[in-house]
This record gives structure tokens, sequence and C-alpha cells, in this order.
């Protein structure tokens, strides 16, 4: 199984700060990598696709880059609606499988 | 706009069955672009996917090896539905469970959630 290593595990932030999540691979996955956001009792919410493609609909603030192994999720500028957890996931090969997560708070 | 709609029992006894059902809008469980997906979610093991069915022209299921002995998920197509059947599930089991379409190497969109507790 291709294991997802998130980190940071947590972090504490202040609106309109830059934040970068980073998401590494156990074994290269291409770009077969996503990411999803979830607040506290909702189901998980898709925000990048194929490493760098924003869903329709999500904010241009939201950014993804990397391949291969190493992959990051940036927040250029965050805004009170972004505090959640946010998780990457690759669809490289079965099972798919999720990073631990990070949750970003309210510093 | 495709959307899931779970349903189900919240509640299952240990060594019983857990059985879900997710009901799809906007698109076919039948497609032959899309998988359907199940997924868990609990505070021990994070997001978990269970497994998929999907149709390229006959029918397919993966699964996830911690789960291949004791889950089945079918079509429905008459209902134009899926669902998930977990059996002798334990209080390990617990959690909350998600359906999802898979399409494009993604997950999106995903169902409201159920969480489900075992317990006698």
């Amino acid at each position: 199984d291709i294991q997802l290593t998130q980190s940071p595990s947590s972090l504490s932030a202040s609106e309109g700060d830059r934040v970068t999540i980073t998401c590494r691979a156990s074994q290269t996955i291409s770009s077969y990598l996503n990411w999803y956001q979830q607040k506290p009792g909702k189901a998980p919410k898709l925000l990048i696709y194929a490493a760098s493609s924003l869903q329709s609909g999500v904010p241009s603030r939201f950014s993804g880059s990397g391949a291969g192994t190493d992959f990051t999720l940036t927040i250029s500028s965050l805004q009170p609606e972004d505090f959640a957890t946010y998780y990457c996931q690759q669809s490289y090969s079965t099972p798919l499988t999720f990073g631990g997560g990070t949750k970003v708070e309210i510093k | 706009q495709v959307q899931l709609q779970q349903s189900g029992p919240g509640l299952v006894k240990p060594w019983q069955t857990l059985s879900l059902t997710c009901a799809i809008s906007g698109d076919s469980v039948s497609s032959n672009s899309a998988t359907w997906n199940w997924i868990r979610q609990s505070p021990s093991r994070g997001l978990e996917w269970l497994g998929r069915t999907y149709y390229r022209s006959k029918w397919n299921n993966d699964y996830a090896e911690s789960v291949k002995s004791r889950l089945t998920i079918n079509p429905d197509t008459s209902k134009n539905q899926f669902s998930l059947q977990l059996n002798s599930v334990t209080p390990e089991d617990t959690a909350i469970y998600y359906c999802s379409r898979g399409g494009e190497n993604y997950l999106d969109p995903w169902g409201q959630g159920t969480l489900v507790t075992v317990s006698s």
C-alpha cells in the first residue's frame, strides 16, 4: 500500500496568512494526488485534483503543486472559512489511501 | 450535478451485518467512466477506503485487504444505487461511513455520511 505522510499534523495561523501543507508519498505516484477539505460534521470536499488542478467552484487562493513523491497545498491568504482539516489522497493505485490530515486552527 | 444520498441503520450489534445504501442522482451506477466507492472515517484509522464497484463492459469490484473477507459492494441498476454489506462487525468497525463517486482519479462528490456504532 502507498503511505501518505502529511506535515504538519496541525498548525495555527491568522487570517491573511500564507499556509503551506506538505504530503509525501512512500513511492512515486506521478501526479495522482488530490487534496480535500473537511469541516466538522461534514464530508470531505475536493479542492485540488491531479496535484495542481483546481476543482470547479474552489477559490483561487488554493493551489497545489508537486509530482512524484512530494506535494504541496498552499492557501495564499487564509480566510475565516478555511479553518478546517485538510487531507491528501492518492489515486495512483488501489487501495486508495489518505494522509493523516492537517488541522488548520485559528491563532 | 451528481448527488449521493446515504441510508441505513446507525446501530449494529457485534457479529451482525452492517448494511448501507447510496442512492445516486445525476449519474448512472452503470456509467462507463465512474467508480462507486465506500470510505470510512474513525479517530483510530483516519480516512480508510474500503472498496468500489464499477462497470466496464462487466461489473468489477476492488476491496481493501483489511476488509476483503467481510465486505461486499453491489450495484442496483433498477434503483440506480449501490450498497455496502460488512459482515461479522466488531466495535473496531465503528466509524462514519461515506459513499463517493470516483471519476477522473478523484473522489467527488461524497454522501452526507452515516455514523455507524457497533454495540450490543
